[in-house]
C-alpha cells in the first residue's frame, strides 16, 4: 500500500515560515491535499490539488508538489496556526485514500 | 451551509455490531461521493471507506474490508456505516466527509465508537 511520511513535529516562531513535508514514492504524479486539525475539532481542508486553497483559507497557506516530496508552507505564522497537519492522496492503484502520518506544528 | 452530523456511536463489546449514520444538509447530497474517516485516540487520520454518488463504486480500507459496509440513501440525504465483528482497534472517532474528486472538503464533528469488554 502507498505510504506518506511526515515529520512528527515542526516548531516555528511567530511571523516566520513553517514548511511541512510529505514524502511518498513519486508523489509528484499524484494530487496532494492538506488538512489542519486543532485539538478536539474535525479536520479542515486548507490546500487541495497540490496548491489550491478553498475559500476562506488565508493566502499564507500554500502548497507545492514535485518528485517524491510535497510541501505545505505556512507564511507569517500566527499562534492560531498551531495544529496537526495531514497530507492526503488517493491511491488509484488500490482505490484507497491515504493520509500522511501527521505533523504537529508548534508556535514558539 | 454544508452540514454533516454523525450519530450512532457508543460502547460495544468485541465481536459486536454498530451502525453509524451521517445526516447531510446544505448541498445536493445525491451529487457527491461520501466517505468515512476515523481517528483512534491520540492517533492520526485513517481513511475507512468511500461511496460514489449513485452507490456504483464502493471502496474500503484493507483494515475493515469484509467487516464494514458503507451505504447511502439519497432520498434521505443520509450516509451509513454498518460495522460488524468489531475489534478493540476499531475504537476511534468516526467522521463522515464529503468527497470531491480525490479529497474531502467538508467534515462532520465525528462520533466516538469504543470497542471494549
Amino acid at each position: 500500500s502507498y505510504v506518506l511520511t511526515q515529520p512528527p513535529s515542526v516548531s516555528v516562531a511567530p511571523g516566520q515560515t513553517a514548511r511541512i513535508t510529505c514524502g511518498g514514492n513519486n508523489i509528484g504524479s499524484k494530487s496532494v491535499h492538506w488538512y489542519q486539525q486543532k485539538p478536539g475539532q474535525a479536520p479542515v481542508l486548507v490546500v487541495y490539488d497540490d496548491s489550491d486553497r478553498p475559500s476562506g483559507i488565508p493566502e499564507r497557506f500554500s502548497g507545492s508538489n514535485s518528485g517524491n516530496t510535497a510541501t505545505l508552507t505556512i507564511s507569517r505564522v500566527e499562534a492560531g496556526d498551531e495544529a496537526d497537519y495531514y497530507c492526503q492522496v488517493w491511491d488509484s492503484s488500490s482505490d484507497q485514500g491515504v493520509f500522511g502520518t501527521g505533523t504537529k506544528v508548534t508556535v514558539l | 451551509e454544508v452540514q454533516l452530523v454523525e450519530s450512532g456511536g457508543g460502547l460495544v463489546k468485541p465481536g459486536g455490531s454498530l451502525r453509524l449514520s451521517c445526516a447531510a444538509s446544505g448541498f445536493t447530497f445525491s451529487s457527491y461521493s461520501m466517505n468515512w474517516v476515523r481517528q483512534a485516540p491520540g492517533k492520526g487520520l485513517e481513511w475507512v471507506s468511500s461511496i460514489s454518488s449513485s452507490s456504483s463504486y464502493i471502496y474500503y480500507a484493507d483494515s475493515v474490508k469484509g467487516r464494514f459496509t458503507i451505504s447511502r440513501d439519497n432520498a434521505k440525504n443520509s450516509l451509513y456505516l454498518q460495522m460488524n465483528s468489531l475489534r478493540a482497534e476499531d475504537t476511534a472517532v468516526y467522521y463522515c466527509a464529503r468527497g470531491m474528486t480525490t479529497y474531502f472538503d467538508y467534515w462532520g464533528q465525528g462520533t466516538l465508537v469504543t470497542v471494549s469488554s
